[in-house]
């Protein structure tokens, strides 16, 4: 079974740029997080999805900040216009629904330049 | 909002010791989940508790849920260099919308 799939690694952006971040999540699992962590830092909230759903975007900065997670496809993390404090790493993670476990990617490494 | 207050912010240990850490709230958590991170990964699951009292163990990791619901600790036994690393807490808060919640970590650093 391939683990959550990240992709990415790596993404160097201009500012102004837009950033597509995308996570597959295991297979079966229907339930996805984003997260994001600034170095030596914990990791904070951003948004959970079920499929077509978003179902808790609380961690979300109001604007130029967008998740989706479609019927087919990976989840998206959308990032317009991106500044220099953008820069961090995202991490997203996978459950099943009903299970509690959540598993993470390898996550995606931001640079804004 | 739901907090989890992780402790202690780092440890620095000789092999071979024990370590402790612990995760509380002012919250009741359903579920706690502790995770351990190398740099440039991502967290790696450990221990998952699901009921208040549950005391679980990974090899030499032991994890316990508490009695209130609101705290869980996490223990390393004999300590060895391939345990560095952060050690992240995460739950479930109860009544919530499932989102899952983390400390800010403990940097746990042994010395060989």
């Amino acid at each position: 079974n391939a683990g959550v799939m990240q992709n990415p690694r790596h993404l160097v952006r201009r500012r102004g740029q837009e950033a597509r971040l995308r996570c597959s999540p295991m297979k079966g699992h229907s339930h996805v997080y984003w997260y994001r962590q600034l170095p030596e830092e914990g990791l904070k909230f951003m948004v959970y999805l079920q499929k077509e759903n978003i179902i808790d975007e609380s961690g979300m900065p109001k604007e130029r900040f967008s998740a989706e997670f479609p019927k087919e496809g990976p989840s998206i993390l959308r990032i317009q216009q991106v500044v220099r404090g953008d820069s961090a790493a995202y991490f997203c993670a996978s459950r099943r629904r009903g299970d509690t476990e959540a598993f993470f990617g390898q996550g995606t490494r931001l640079t804004v330049v | 909002g739901q907090q989890l207050n992780q402790s202690p912010q780092s440890m620095f240990i000789q092999e071979g010791e024990d370590v402790s850490m612990n995760c509380t709230s002012s919250s009741i958590f359903n579920t706690w989940l502790w995770y351990k991170q190398d740099p440039g990964e991502g967290p790696v699951l450990l221990i998952a508790l699901y009921k208040a009292g549950e005391l679980t163990s990974n090899g030499r990791l032991t994890a316990q849920f508490g009695i209130t619901r609101k705290d869980s600790f996490l223990n390393i036994s004999a300590s060895i260099p391939s345990d560095v690393g952060i050690y992240f807490c995460a739950g479930h808060p109860s009544g919530g919308s499932e989102k899952l919640v983390f400390g800010k970590g403990t940097k746990l650093t042994v010395n060989p």
